[in-house]
């Protein structure tokens, strides 16, 4: 059974440059979420979806970061234009229902993302 | 405004003791908690969770241990075994409101269990 997919797994971009995160949830799962890790902050929310539905985009750092979800196998984060500072790995993770049932939220491999 | 903290950035024991992970939290709306292992170049995986209406929860070598009125958890790890060397994130979620489901995260803490 596939888990959450995350594609790259590794992007080095120059400032500058507009840059797509993707991910593929667990098929059947409703919730999806955008995380982001630094040493200094850990593991942040950035924005989450229910049903295809942004619910809750508050951690979402500026105008220059942006998410979609246009169906429910498919999910893009982008950042435009990429600054140094926003270098980290991005996780994306999902799960099901709104958390009534289960709390537990399954997590992709990362896309570590580096800006020069 | 970190509302989960995880104190210690990193903990290193020998294998065969005990690891106690440690981990405070400010929302008293908080319901749900959960503990999360991530190792290097992968995601987090869900380890063990509790309840708010419990104080306690075990699940093989490992037990959480929840003190409401002190806004505390722990995570106890006994023995440890050298496989068990990651990240340890601790992880909380807020009943009813908006953001139903959202989880919030400490910071982590790196355990090294060494044989």
């Amino acid at each position: 059974d596939a888990g959450v997919i995350q594609s790259p797994r590794h992007e080095v971009t120059e400032m500058g440059q507009e840059v797509t995160l993707r991910c593929k949830p667990i098929s059947g799962h409703n919730s999806l979420f955008w995380y982001r890790q630094t040493m200094m902050r850990g593991l942040e929310l950035l924005i989450y979806f229910n049903n295809n539905v942004p619910i809750d985009d508050s951690g979402m750092p500026e105008d220059r970061f942006s998410a979609k979800m246009p169906n429910a196998s498919f999910s893009t984060l982008k950042i435009q234009p990429s600054e140094p500072r926003d270098s980290a790995v991005y996780f994306c993770a999902s799960s099901l229902g709104s958390g009534l049932v289960s709390y537990e939220q399954y997590f992709g491999p990362g896309t570590r993302l580096t800006v020069t | 405004d970190q509302q989960v903290k995880q104190n210690s950035p990193s903990l290193s024991v020998q294998e065969g003791r005990i690891s106690i992970l440690n981990c405070d939290y400010t929302n008293s709306m908080f319901d749900y908690f959960l503990w999360y292992k991530k190792y290097p170049a992968e995601g987090p995986t869900f380890l063990i969770s509790i309840s708010s209406i419990k104080d306690k929860n075990e699940d093989g070598r490992f037990t959480v241990f929840l003190n409401k009125s002190a806004k505390h958890l722990s995570l106890h790890i006994v023995p440890s075994q050298p496989g068990d060397s990651a990240v340890y994130f601790c992880a909380a979620r807020a009943s009813g409101g908006t953001s139903y489901g959202k989880l919030t995260f400490g910071q982590g803490t790196i355990l090294t269990v060494h044989p």
